[in-house]
C-alpha cells in the first residue's frame, strides 16, 4: 500500500524558514517523480514544486528562489526547504507522487504551515 | 492564480447526472496535455478520480467519467449519491512560463 506521511509544519514568523519532510513507503521511491502541492484554507490547490528521478527540480514563479525541493532515495524521503516565508505561503502542504500521465496519483494527509507574527 | 476555470458549484438530487466543466487555453488543455480530476472530501486530502482525460483508477466507480475536447474538459457523475458531495478539481500541464502543473478553480458538488 502506497503511503505518504508529511511532517515539519508549524507556526513561523514572516521571513523565517521551515523544512517539510515526506516519508514514503509501499513503492519504489527512487522510480517516481515527486511533488509538493499546497492549499490555503478554503482555497484551491496550487502546485509548489517537483523533483524528477534524476534530481531535476521545477518550481512555479510564486516560490522560485525561495523554496527548494530535494529527495533522499536511501531514506525514501522527500523534503521542501522553505525560506523567506510570507503570509501568503500559509497553507496545508501535501506531498504527492507523480503518475505516468503528469498527474498526482497518491497524496499524503498534509501538514499545516502558518506564517504569522 | 488558477489557470483552469471551473464553475464554483453544481448541485443535483440523488440519482441525477451532473457535469463539471474545466476550461483552459492553448498553452495547456488546447496544447494536447491530458486532464486529470481529483475528488476532495471534506477535511481530507485530494484523491485521483480520473487520469488521462477519461481513465478511472482501480476502485473508482464507473459513475464517474471524463472527457476532453479542444481547450476544455468535463467530469460527469451519473447516479449521484450522497457520498459524492465534495470538492472536485481538474488538473493539467501548462507550457507557459507561469508554471508547469496547473489546477482548476475547484467545484463544490452538493447533493440535494
Amino acid at each position: 500500500e502506497v503511503q505518504l506521511v508529511e511532517s515539519g509544519g508549524g507556526l513561523v514568523q514572516p521571513g523565517g524558514s521551515l523544512r517539510l519532510s515526506c516519508a514514503a513507503s509501499g513503492f519504489t521511491f527512487s522510480s517516481y517523480d515527486m511533488h509538493w502541492v499546497r492549499q490555503a484554507t478554503g482555497k484551491g490547490l496550487e502546485w509548489v514544486s517537483a523533483i524528477g528521478t534524476a534530481g531535476d527540480t521545477y518550481y512555479p514563479g510564486s516560490v522560485k528562489g525561495r523554496f527548494t525541493i530535494s529527495r533522499e532515495n536511501a531514506k525514501n524521503s522527500l523534503y521542501l526547504q522553505m525560506n523567506s516565508l510570507r503570509a501568503g505561503d500559509t497553507a496545508v502542504y501535501y506531498c504527492a507522487r507523480g503518475g505516468n500521465w503528469k498527474d498526482f496519483d497518491y497524496w499524503g494527509q498534509g501538514t499545516l504551515v502558518t506564517v504569522s507574527s | 492564480q488558477s489557470v483552469l476555470t471551473q464553475p464554483p458549484s453544481v448541485s443535483g438530487a440523488p440519482g441525477q447526472r451532473v457535469t463539471i466543466s474545466c476550461t483552459g487555453s492553448s498553452s495547456n488543455i488546447g496544447a494536447g496535455y491530458d486532464v486529470h480530476w481529483y475528488q476532495q472530501l471534506p477535511g481530507t486530502a485530494p484523491k485521483l478520480l480520473i487520469y488521462g482525460n477519461s481513465n478511472r483508477p482501480s476502485g473508482v466507480p464507473d459513475r464517474f467519467s471524463g472527457s476532453k475536447s479542444g481547450t476544455s474538459a468535463s467530469l460527469a457523475i451519473t447516479g449521484l449519491q450522497a457520498e459524492d458531495e465534495a470538492d472536485y478539481y481538474c488538473q493539467s500541464y501548462d507550457s507557459s512560463l507561469s508554471g508547469h502543473y496547473v489546477f482548476g478553480t475547484g467545484t463544490k458538488v452538493t447533493v440535494l
